[in-house]
């Protein structure tokens, strides 16, 4: 089964809107989580890498106001889409590691649509 | 910079065997990661090299040189559900996750 669980996993929401995306980690503990988007038919990006009990490292050319990143405990890390517009329609995919461990886990994805 | 290469599109025939190769330059290398990624779902790991040489798991095996900066996965006899994008991950010095385009696998009846 999954270890690592997104929701939603499809999310319409109007433009203006915020909208919540949670990654958790269900049978282990993750000290880092990481976010990505992709693109229809493009590779995944990094969006940023989300440290518990920290501040998120945001990639280069990704806005930290407008994807808020909490990652509040070793199971749970939200990506927040703020003020949505229709370009930010995307898959959102988390992956977490395990504490400790090498191998990275993803979630299932969210679809975003902004309409 | 750096670079991960992998083919666009690969088509093989049911119950063939394909291989899949990957190039990298990074900076510096702590593994290599192969995922297989349907159309509309996350990725899924296939399969981890952080030493030089072959892992086989079932019906696929993956190789890595790290001297040449080099891995292939091998899939055999090839069923229809492996139709997918697979992609070629390597690992940096920092631990950051350097991703190829993918490759896109036809298979064909």
């Amino acid at each position: 089964g999954a270890v690592v669980s997104q929701h939603p996993s499809r999310v319409i929401c109007k433009s203006g809107t915020s909208v919540k995306i949670e990654c958790r980690s269900l049978d282990f503990q993750a000290t880092t989580m990481f976010w990505y988007r992709q693109f229809p038919k493009q590779s995944l990006m990094l969006m940023a890498t989300s440290n518990e009990g920290s501040k998120a490292t945001y990639e280069q050319g990704v806005e930290k106001d407008k994807f808020l990143i909490n990652h509040a405990s070793l199971t749970l890390s939200t990506l927040t889409v703020t003020s949505a517009h229709p370009e930010d329609s995307s898959f959102y995919i988390c992956s977490a590691v395990p504490f400790p461990g090498n191998t990275i886990y993803f979630g299932e994805g969210s679809w975003l649509t902004v309409v | 910079g750096q670079n991960i290469d992998q083919p666009t599109e690969m088509t093989a025939t049911e119950g063939a065997i394909v291989q899949i190769n990957c190039t990298y330059q990074t900076s510096g290398f702590n593994g290599l990661f192969w995922y297989q990624q349907h159309a509309g779902e996350a990725p899924t790991f296939l399969s981890y090299n952080v030493l030089d040489g072959l892992e086989e798991k079932g019906r696929f095996s993956s190789f890595l040189s790290r001297s040449k900066g080099y891995s292939y996965l091998l899939l055999k006899e090839l069923q229809m559900k492996d139709s997918a994008s697979y992609l070629c991950a390597v690992q940096d010095s920092n631990y950051q996750l350097i991703w190829g385009a993918g490759t896109k696998l036809i298979i064909k009846p």
